[in-house]
């Protein structure tokens, strides 16, 4: 069974400029979250979707993020623009059910120069 | 607020060490708590508790939960080099919260 994929796995951008991260959650997967983990830190909840509704997007800066899921199953995360500060790597996850386990993808990894 | 500590935040130990990591909480609303292994790359899932005094084994692993005392410990026996990476807790239902977990490096 193949796990949750994301890409680009690494992405160096300057700041200001847009950057854009897809996911593809573990087939059956209605839950799909977004997390981003700094240098030294647990990962960090930004968004959770239900199918293709977000219900937890309280922490999402929404002043520079975004993220969609079409048809409740891939999703993407955008990022316009970039700032230094947004340097970590960004991990999708999916489970079936939401509370039990969660599965990650290998995450992307941005560095803002 | 919701919060996850564990400890200790960094542990160097030798090959055949056993060691044995926390992870405390406080979560509003609870429905299981999970172990994962992070070493380059994404985590790992290791174990889910959602029930006190039940230990969950897998190999020379180990973790138990106690709900009363709001925390879980994972037991890592016979260590290897292996071993060594960053074990996270995540705590809670909808919104599952992570410590900023162990960094565990097993030297031969």
């Amino acid at each position: 069974e193949a796990g949750v994929v994301q890409s680009p796995r690494y992405k160096i951008i300057e700041k200001k400029q847009p950057v854009a991260f897809w996911c593809n959650p573990i087939s059956g997967h209605n839950t799909l979250y977004w997390y981003r983990q700094n240098l030294g830190q647990g990962p960090e909840l930004l968004i959770r979707y239900e199918n293709e509704e977000a219900v937890d997007d309280s922490q999402l800066p929404k002043d520079r993020f975004s993220a969609e899921r079409l048809k409740g199953v891939d999703s993407t995360l955008k990022i316009q623009p970039a700032e230094l500060g947004d340097s970590a790597v960004y991990l999708c996850a999916s489970s079936s059910v939401t509370g039990v386990t969660i599965y990650f993808g290998e995450g992307s990894w941005l560095t803002v120069v | 607020e919701d919060k996850v500590v564990q400890s200790p935040l960094s542990l160097v130990v030798h090959e055949g060490d056993t060691v044995t990591l926390n992870c405390s909480y406080e979560v509003t609303n609870f429905r299981s708590l999970l172990w994962y292994k992070q070493e380059k790359k994404a985590p790992t899932f290791l174990f889910m508790l959602t029930s006190s005094g039940i230990e969950k084994k897998s190999g020379r692993l180990s973790s138990i939960l106690d709900k009363k005392e709001l925390f879980s410990i994972l037991n890592i026996t016979a260590t290897q080099t292996g071993d060594s990476a960053v074990y996270l807790c995540a705590v809670g239902s909808n919104d599952m919260r992570f410590g900023a977990g162990t960094r565990l490096t097993v030297k031969p």
